[in-house]
Formats: C-alpha cells, sequence, structure tokens
C-alpha cells in the first residue's frame, strides 16, 4: 500500500539555522510534490509544488528537492525564525489536479529564538 | 487566492446527533474537497463535491455517514451523521486554485471546523 513518511519526532533548530524536513514515501508514482504549512487551529497552507522532472525548486527562503530515485522530497528553511515554526505537510499528487492528494501526517518544526 | 469561511469553527455535540458544516468561497469554483483531520493524524480525503452532481467518496466514507450538498459554485455543506466520539475531529473544506492557464495543483483550505463528540 502507499506509504508516506514524514520525519517522525518533533524537528527542533536554533533561529538562523536551516531547518531540513524529509518526505519518504513508497509504493507510488506521484508526478507533484506539494508542500503545505499548518499553524495550530488553522488549514493548512500551500507553499510549493514540485514536479517529477525538477530536481529543484526555490522560493524565497524555501527549497524544495525531489528524488524521485530514491523516492524522497527534502525541505529546506534557510536562517530560519520562530515565526517559521509549524508543523509541515508534504503532499503527493499522482496528476498534478489537486483532486487526489494524498498528505503525510507533518513534521512539527520549532525555531528557537 | 481563495478566501473560504467555514461554520462553525469549533462545537461540542451529544453522541447520536448530527452536525452540518458550512463552507463559504469568495469565488466560483468547480471542484471543492471535504478532509477529515483526525488528533495526530494527517489530512484525509473524505468527499469530492462539484456542483450539479453526487459527491465522490473516498474508500472508508459513505454518503449516509457524510452527506454533502453543492448547490452553486461557491457553497457546499458536509453533514456529520449519527456522531460519534471516533468522529470527533477537524473538518475542513477546500479548493483547487485555478489560475488563467488553467489547473495549478495547489489547494486552498478553509480554517477547519473542530468537532467533539461527548
Amino acid at each position: 500500500s502507499q506509504k508516506i513518511e514524514q520525519n517522525s519526532e518533533a524537528l527542533n533548530i536554533q533561529e538562523g539555522k536551516t531547518a531540513t524536513l524529509t518526505c519518504n514515501y513508497t509504493n507510488y508514482s506521484p508526478a507533484y510534490l506539494q508542500w503545505y504549512r499548518q499553524d495550530p487551529g488553522r488549514g493548512p497552507v500551500f507553499l510549493l509544488l514540485i514536479r517529477e522532472n525538477e530536481k529543484e525548486k526555490r522560493k524565497e527562503r524555501l527549497k524544495v528537492t525531489f528524488d524521485t530515485t530514491l523516492k524522497q522530497s527534502l525541505f529546506h528553511i534557510t536562517a530560519s525564525q520562530p515565526a517559521d515554526s509549524a508543523t509541515y505537510l508534504c503532499a503527493l499528487d499522482p496528476s498534478g489536479s489537486a483532486r487526489q492528494l494524498t498528505f503525510g501526517s507533518g513534521t512539527q518544526l520549532t525555531v528557537l529564538p | 487566492s481563495a478566501v473560504i469561511s467555514q461554520k462553525p469553527s469549533r462545537d461540542i455535540c451529544q453522541r447520536g446527533t448530527s452536525l452540518t458544516i458550512q463552507c463559504q468561497v469568495d469565488s466560483q469554483v468547480t471542484m471543492m474537497f471535504w478532509y477529515r483531520q483526525q488528533p495526530g493524524q494527517s489530512l484525509t480525503l473524505i468527499a469530492t463535491a462539484n456542483q450539479g452532481s453526487e459527491a465522490t467518496y473516498e474508500s472508508g466514507f459513505v454518503i449516509d455517514k457524510f452527506p454533502i450538498s453543492r448547490p452553486n459554485l461557491t457553497f457546499s455543506t458536509l453533514t456529520v451523521s449519527n456522531m460519534s466520539p471516533e468522529d470527533s475531529s477537524i473538518y475542513l473544506c477546500s479548493v483547487e486554485w485555478l489560475d488563467r492557464v488553467g489547473v495549478t495543483g495547489e489547494l486552498f483550505f478553509g480554517e477547519g471546523s473542530r468537532l467533539t463528540v461527548l
């Protein structure tokens, strides 16, 4: 069966460092992979989308890589700030239409001042 | 971007009762999605709602338990019927974002409705 695994433990890092979150998947061939941010009591907010033929995508302090051979995506936040503290969800999309997204369980990131 | 309003934001309900959650979008959208997020879990798609047709339910979810209405292109409701404590969860409405080219693959979410069943 399809399986998505994100960092199983909460991740704590010091302000200013780079946070790296992982998303591994098995028995799946996504065409797209997405990352969302979710704050407590709020709905998820879309951050980045990367296609299977793209190796890397950047947006401001965010960088996503997508390795379809390793079946893994890495999500980096550079120069992290306490305001980056949140739960980050990866989502796999087989078709690019967002109609069949499968979400991971998320990684809770805490950036310590 | 799309602005999605959900009501109620939270509620406490008794076992055996039903609750209807409303989702209002500030623009016309073709598809609306209803997700469930159980405590400590990720999001699970319940169903996809198209205007003018029956909702399409995912495996493990049935219309009798989660009836959905989609009367127009900006509004949908999800009812959680005959509730039990296992239905305690956050229910989220979402829409797919379209740009001038077409489908982007991105989802916009409402703030969610936190339901506690006693």
